[in-house]
């Protein structure tokens, strides 16, 4: 049973560029959320993806953008990159919400993240 | 007052002890409550959840749930120095939504 898998895993790049992250759900599940954690910190969420719709977004400005494809895999997209976007990204994967009857319980599972580094 | 708290630590247990991490919502209407464990530069691992009131155990890790209180903590019993790590709180369902909250994690040390 495969897991979350993200790409690639490491990433460099200069200010001002674009930078695509890619995600592959875990086997069975059909939601994916993205986050950013910066060191010493905890992730901070970004957006979820279901039914190739932007479900809920947080605190992050359009410079981030997402996308899910059909068989669930999902796409993290950051334009005009700065300095403090320098961060790990994690894509998470879980069931629908209510799949277990019951509200909230989208237990989210981690793929290993992509470390980008903006110089 | 931020979504989700936890003591940043460092928290130092003697191995073979038992190691008590805390985390407080602010939200009463969350539904559901994770712990993770993050090694350094790895990602977070789902250690297990809880959604009613009382205790969850698996193995050495008992999770606590207190709604009233909106209070979570996790209990690792039989420390060992494996169990060091990062321990993130973490929070769904605030605001009747989708989003989970983590809190910034307190950091455990166990020494032998």
């Amino acid at each position: 049973d495969a897991g979350v898998t993200q790409s690639p895993t490491h990433l460099i790049k200069t200010r001002g560029q674009q930078v695509t992250l890619r995600c592959s759900p875990k086997s069975g599940h059909d939601t994916v959320s993205w986050y950013q954690q910066a060191l010493g910190q905890g992730p901070q969420f970004i957006f979820q993806y279901y039914e190739e719709e932007e479900r809920q977004r947080g605190n992050f400005p359009d410079r981030f953008s997402g996308h899910q494809f059909p068989n669930y895999s999902s796409e993290l997209n950051v334009n005009a990159l700065l300095l403090g976007d320098s961060a790990l990204y994690l894509c998470a994967s879980s069931l629908p919400r209510g799949t277990s009857g019951r509200a909230g319980t989208d237990t989210q599972y981690f793929g290993p993240g992509t470390r980008l580094t903006v110089l | 007052q931020k979504e989700v708290e936890q003591n940043s630590g460092p928290l130092s247990v003697p191995e073979g002890a038992i190691a008590s991490l805390n985390c407080t919502y602010s939200d009463r209407g969350s539904q559901s409550f994770f712990w993770y464990r993050q090694y350094s530069g790895k990602s977070p691992e789902l250690i297990m959840f809880i959604y009613s009131n009382g205790d969850k155990e698996d193995g050495r890790f008992t999770a606590q749930l207190n709604k009233a209180s909106q209070y979570v903590s996790l209990l690792i019993r039989d420390s060992q120095p494996s169990d060091s790590a990062t321990y993130l709180c973490a929070v769904n369902g605030l605001g009747g939504g989708f989003k989970t909250i983590f809190g910034a994690g307190t950091r455990l040390f166990v020494k032998a």
